[in-house]
């Protein structure tokens, strides 16, 4: 079983909807969680860190449940610029940081 | 500001060749990392360094050298190709943690291909 599982997709979805990626990690004592987004052929770059509590940015909603081992995101009113790849990035303590192999979102007009 | 830029963008060399990557950030950051990137994988990392002078192995460290000798600059070596290491390789820095992870800054990448 890898460390960190995602759905690779693609998710095709016209513009505006909701969608959401799920991400399941493996090690239960992982400490910090996040979100990446990786355009096509660039860098991934920071989305936004998954709180216990949860976070909000805009549209974009990131949750942890611990006691099952996912977090998620979802991204609501869905806009052609979302289309992107997004990483799951598990920190299980110290350098040992482990990157999903991502899911693929296709966003429609 | 430049951020975090590698050289070369891309590259193609013969199995048994060597070559060198060089990644350079501006940030002042303490950490830098080596990652590659394969298609169906996430990224993997290579090796990483906690500060000037400093090295560490990663996750697939084999076939590969760093080297850390000014802070702002971190080499990745290949000293004699594969045709496994064919790859997306990127570098990252980020700033010392105290325990928790704090955001890596990613370079655009170098695309190598050994045939």
């Amino acid at each position: 079983r890898k460390e960190v599982e995602q759905d690779p997709g693609p998710f095709n979805v016209p513009e505006g909807a909701t969608v959401a990626f799920n991400c399941t990690y493996s090690n239960s004592a992982s400490q910090s969680f996040f979100w990446y987004r990786q355009d096509c052929r660039k860098e991934p770059k920071l989305l936004m860190s998954v709180y216990s509590s949860g976070n909000e940015d805009g549209r974009f909603t990131a949750q942890l449940n611990r006691a099952s081992q996912y977090i998620s995101l979802l991204i609501r009113d869905s806009k052609l610029s979302d289309s992107a790849t997004y990483l799951c990035v598990v920190n299980p303590g110290g350098f040992k940081t482990i990157f999903g192999a991502g899911t693929r979102l296709f966003v429609k007009a | 500001n430049a951020g975090v830029t590698q050289t070369p963008k891309f590259r193609v060399l013969k199995t048994g060749q060597s070559m060198t990557l060089l990644c350079a950030q501006d940030m002042n950051h303490e950490y830098m990392y080596w990652y590659r990137q394969d298609p169906g994988m996430g990224l993997r990392l290579i090796h990483y360094s906690v500060g000037e002078g400093t090295t560490a192995k990663g996750e697939v460290p084999d076939g590969y050298n760093v080297s850390r000798l000014k802070k702002q600059n971190f080499l990745l070596g290949l000293e004699s190709a594969a045709p496994s290491q064919t790859s997306v390789y990127f570098c990252a820095s980020s700033r010392a943690t105290s325990g928790t992870f704090n955001e890596q800054y990613f370079g655009p990448g170098t695309r190598l291909t050994v045939t």
